[in-house]
């Protein structure tokens, strides 16, 4: 199963964007990269899903280079609501899904 | 995405007694959960893959005689406690695959179990 490395804290203000780096060098063919935000004792929520290059909906943008290695989750504008922890995974539907740190984002006023 | 219900949504029991904690897949036929166990400012940790109709799956360093899980039909695993301790204390989720990956694992909304 390939490992994940993300940043353990960022900092952002309300209205900014907030862009969240994860690492996977040994991401398989077959794995899918999704990100989870997790609220204080709440299970994780899906956030969004990605294969290769782009993809958007209506909370966030998943960007992921050629090479797969890595991926960058882009929450536009965030607000004080948006404080949370967030994950990123890498897997396909045949695995058990095993967390990383993830990441702690505190947005301020 | 599948929709998971997990129950109790919090727990206090006393030093030595089992507690069961439910998970129910609402809206699709889950032939795997997942169960996690989190302490505070933590992240989540595997503890098992529950199978539908098999034994489960423990991850190195869980108890399974502690932790006992049943997955008998393919809506509903359960994870017990057994003679709970305060170190058991913690929040545990459990996760279902989705109808399809598009969705990834849909999870829990958790179990805050306190064992005093």
């Amino acid at each position: 199963l390939a490992k994940t490395t993300q940043p353990i804290s960022m900092d952002s203000y309300e209205g900014q964007e907030v862009n969240i780096t994860c690492s996977h060098n040994n991401i398989a063919t077959n794995d899918y990269i999704t990100w989870y935000q997790q609220f204080p004792s709440q299970g994780p929520r899906f956030i969004i899903q990605g294969y290769k290059t782009k993809v958007t909906n209506e909370v966030a943008s998943l960007f992921i280079p050629a090479d797969r290695k890595s991926s960058t989750l882009s929450l536009p504008r965030v607000s004080l609501s948006d404080t949370a922890v967030y994950y990123c995974l890498v897997g396909d539907n045949n695995n058990d899904m095993r967390f990383g740190a993830g990441t702690r984002l505190t947005v301020k006023p | 995405g599948a929709v998971v219900s997990q129950h109790p949504s919090w727990v206090i029991c006393k030093s030595g007694t089992s507690v069961k904690i439910e998970c129910r897949s609402l809206d699709f036929q889950a032939t795997t959960m997942f169960w996690y166990r989190q302490f505070p400012k933590q992240s989540l940790m595997l503890m098992a893959t529950s199978n539908e109709g098999s034994k489960a799956t423990y991850e190195q360093g869980v108890e399974k005689d502690k932790f006992l899980i049943n997955h008998a039909s393919l809506t509903l695993s359960t994870l017990t406690v057994t003679s709970a301790h305060p170190e058991d204390s913690s929040f545990y989720i459990c996760s279902v695959i989705g109808r399809t990956f598009n969705y990834g694992y849909t999870f829990g909304s958790g179990t805050r179990l306190t064992v005093v």
